[in-house]
């Protein structure tokens, strides 16, 4: 089975602007949960996604958002970037009634 | 709060020595417990994952894991390491739960090897 892909891999956006971040998972899983890779703050979870609907929320502010689609690939968009918003930003899948998750190469987004 | 420490920030060792880092957690309750590896620019990848039974664990590349709830600890142990084994290497914590798919991180361990 091919892995969790993401795109891009890499992305560098201004202050202000928006971003979306794209994730494929695992042919058959139907769980997808993004994390924000930080130096300074480490591994932590923003949101997961089952079946189209956000069934798990991190404590991150409401310009993080995202989306799942019937075919279990999800988007996660930023808005009014930040500085502060500079990560690797990292999608792992998982399968129904399985905790494991599986983790993509990540999307390191820079924001000037 | 739902926490994960992992003590060692940077460890240092020997092509061929043995290998031992540490994670404590602090959770409500007994939490699935994981360990995970990342090589630079990489993702995550699941080296071996603790839900209940035997407590001591075997993972993948020759890694094992010992859960001791006494001390909420879940260390990571290898005998003998090689030179690729260099990354960092993050346990991860999350509840028993049915759907509630949340991992809780630590903040990881790099380990180089010396030649």
């Amino acid at each position: 089975k091919a892995g969790v892909t993401q795109t891009p891999r890499y992305l560098i956006k201004t202050r202000g602007q928006q971003v979306t971040l794209s994730c494929s998972p695992i042919s058959g899983h139907r769980s997808v949960s993004w994390y924000q890779q930080t130096p300074g703050q480490g591994l932590q979870f923003l949101f997961e996604y089952f079946s189209e609907t956000q069934r798990n929320k991190g404590n991150f502010p409401g310009r993080f958002s995202g989306r799942q689609f019937s075919n279990s690939r999800s988007e996660m968009n930023v808005s009014t970037l930040e500085l502060g918003d500079s990560a690797l930003y990292l999608c792992a899948s998982a399968s129904d009634g399985y905790y494991e998750q599986y983790f993509g190469p990540g999307t390191r987004l820079t924001v000037t | 709060a739902q926490s994960v420490t992992q003590p060692d920030i940077h460890i240092t060792v020997s092509e061929g020595a043995s290998l031992e880092l540490r994670c404590n957690y602090s959770y409500g309750a007994t939490p699935y417990l994981f360990w995970y590896v990342q090589s630079p620019g990489q993702g995550l990848q699941l080296l071996l994952k603790y839900f209940s039974g035997d407590t001591l664990v075997q993972g993948i590349k020759g890694f094992e894991a010992e859960f001791k709830r006494s001390q909420s600890s879940f260390n990571l142990r290898k005998p003998s390491v090689h030179w690729s084994d260099a990354a960092e290497y993050f346990c991860a914590v999350g509840p028993k739960i049915q759907g509630a798919q949340k991992l809780v991180f630590g903040q990881g361990t790099r380990l180089t090897i010396n030649p």
